[in-house]
């Protein structure tokens, strides 16, 4: 596609529900990112995959937070047993071997 | 693990006023970015310097890149009102992980 896409936009979760969040990058984009913006801050390094192998988690919060890329192309964030220290938008972010970030709309999750 | 710090992280300008907005990090960086995010929005990409010295300019905004006093700053000329958003820097290492500074939230008021 001509952009990173990712869905849903919004999501509302009730406190202990799993939930999935989906990105599908700019197609040929080998390098995938997973950040999580919380309200008036900058964004936070998550995760990242090179194409269907994920080179560093080290910034996922807890063991709630589950991401997967299985084919090297859509990825998806999956978060478990929701809290409401979960809420803030969660931007998914492609690039090709060379440098440049395209960064999706973001999912904004609000944990009720 | 690299850190970023941005100054100020709000600022007001009049229209036609200049500012610098300031970007320091902590260890070797291999590019550092530019991003302009409006409320709501995703992240624009503005710039991206890669090299000690280099300046890129598009219409009112100046990024610059001192790698050796690891420093970065994003210059407004004669502010204008479509400026207003907030403004990322970020700092890339090891080839594939970018960290984002907290932003600064630029009003330009009439």
């Amino acid at each position: 596609g001509a952009g990173v896409s990712q869905s849903p936009r919004y999501k509302v979760a009730k406190r202990g529900q799993d939930v999935a969040l989906r990105c599908d990058p700019i197609s040929g984009h080998v390098s995938l990112f997973w950040y999580q913006q919380a309200l008036g801050q900058g964004p936070e390094f998550l995760t990242y995959f090179q194409n269907e192998a994920q080179l560093d988690k080290s910034g996922l919060p807890s063991d709630r937070f589950f991401a997967e890329r299985p084919e090297g192309s859509v990825s998806t964030l999956k978060i478990q047993r929701t809290q409401q220290e979960d809420s803030a938008v969660y931007l998914c972010a492609s690039s090709s071997l060379s440098y440049g970030y395209t960064f999706g709309s973001g999912t904004r999750l609000t944990v009720v | 693990e690299l850190k970023v710090e941005q100054n100020p992280l709000f600022l007001s300008m009049q229209e036609g006023k200049n500012y610098t907005i300031y970007c320091n990090y902590s260890t070797t960086s291999d590019r550092l970015y530019w991003y302009r995010q409006d409320p709501g929005k995703s992240l624009e990409s503005l710039f991206v310097l890669l090299s000690n010295g280099a300046v890129k300019q598009e219409g009112r905004l100046m990024a610059s890149l001192d790698t050796k006093a690891r420093l970065s700053t994003l210059h407004i000329t004669a502010a204008v009102h479509d400026l207003s958003a907030t403004y990322f820097c970020a700092g890339e290492y090891n080839n594939n992980d970018m960290r984002f500074g907290a932003g600064t939230r630029l009003t330009v008021k009439p």
